[in-house]
């Protein structure tokens, strides 16, 4: 069966530090991966997402960035975070069924 | 126009009732749609998916699906505590399997 994991699953992150968040799928291969981001009382934004290694379309453009270096691994990443990058980040996977999205148990993060 | 709307604000339902649940989409060429669960300060869930105009019934959740009038509604039969949750419609956009979310319908289900 499909896994998915990220990691770390709190963050606690000062203005200005650098980020890296890390999505893994297991038991399915090449999916498209999608990053989200949810802030507090909003609905679900999508980052990114990505049809396989290498190819990633940045959908809000922002001090964020996302690559793919294997079939099976999504990473977030961002050079210096801003308050407002505070939020709930989420990794989510399509398999065989097209479009049915399946979502990693999350990253909450607070830029302080 | 948002591509997915869900306008109903918090609902309480007591405990053996029913929730109803509503979303309308703006993009006539969607064909697919679904319902997620989020419980507090946790991941959305899948709990239905729904392809085609009419029903479709798992367990206690019934997705309505009504093209011509771009509406997709769940129904949630004998509800339960266990339901209190936020329910997310979600519909797909464009090409590359891309989902656009509503905000969500919080439901709190009344012993």
């Amino acid at each position: 069966s499909q896994t998915i994991h990220q990691w770390p699953a709190t963050l606690v992150q000062p203005v200005g530090s650098p980020l890296s968040l890390e999505c893994t799928v297991e038991g399915t291969s090449n999916p498209n991966l999608y990053w989200y981001r949810q802030a507090a009382g909003r609905g679900l934004q999508l980052l990114f997402y990505s049809v396989g290694i290498g190819q990633i379309s940045s959908e809000v453009p922002q001090n964020l960035s996302a690559s793919r270096p294997q079939d099976r691994q999504f990473i977030l990443s961002s050079k210096k975070l801003l308050l407002s990058d505070s939020g709930f980040y989420l990794c989510a996977w399509t398999g065989v069924l097209p479009y049915e999205q399946y979502f990693g148990p999350g990253t909450r993060l607070t830029v302080t | 126009q948002k591509e997915v709307e869900q306008n109903s604000g918090p609902l309480s339902v007591p405990e053996g009732a029913i929730a109803s649940l509503n979303c309308t989409y703006s993009d006539r060429g969607s064909q697919s749609f679904f319902w997620y669960r989020q419980y507090s300060g946790k991941s959305p869930e899948l709990i239905m998916s729904i392809y085609s105009n009419g029903d479709k019934e798992d367990g206690r959740f019934t997705a309505q699906l009504n093209k011509a009038s771009q509406y997709v509604s769940l129904l949630i039969r004998d509800s339960q505590p266990s339901d209190s949750a936020t329910y997310l419609c979600a519909v797909n956009i464009g090409g590359n399997n891309r989902l656009a979310f509503g905000k969500g319908n919080q439901v709190v289900v009344i012993p």
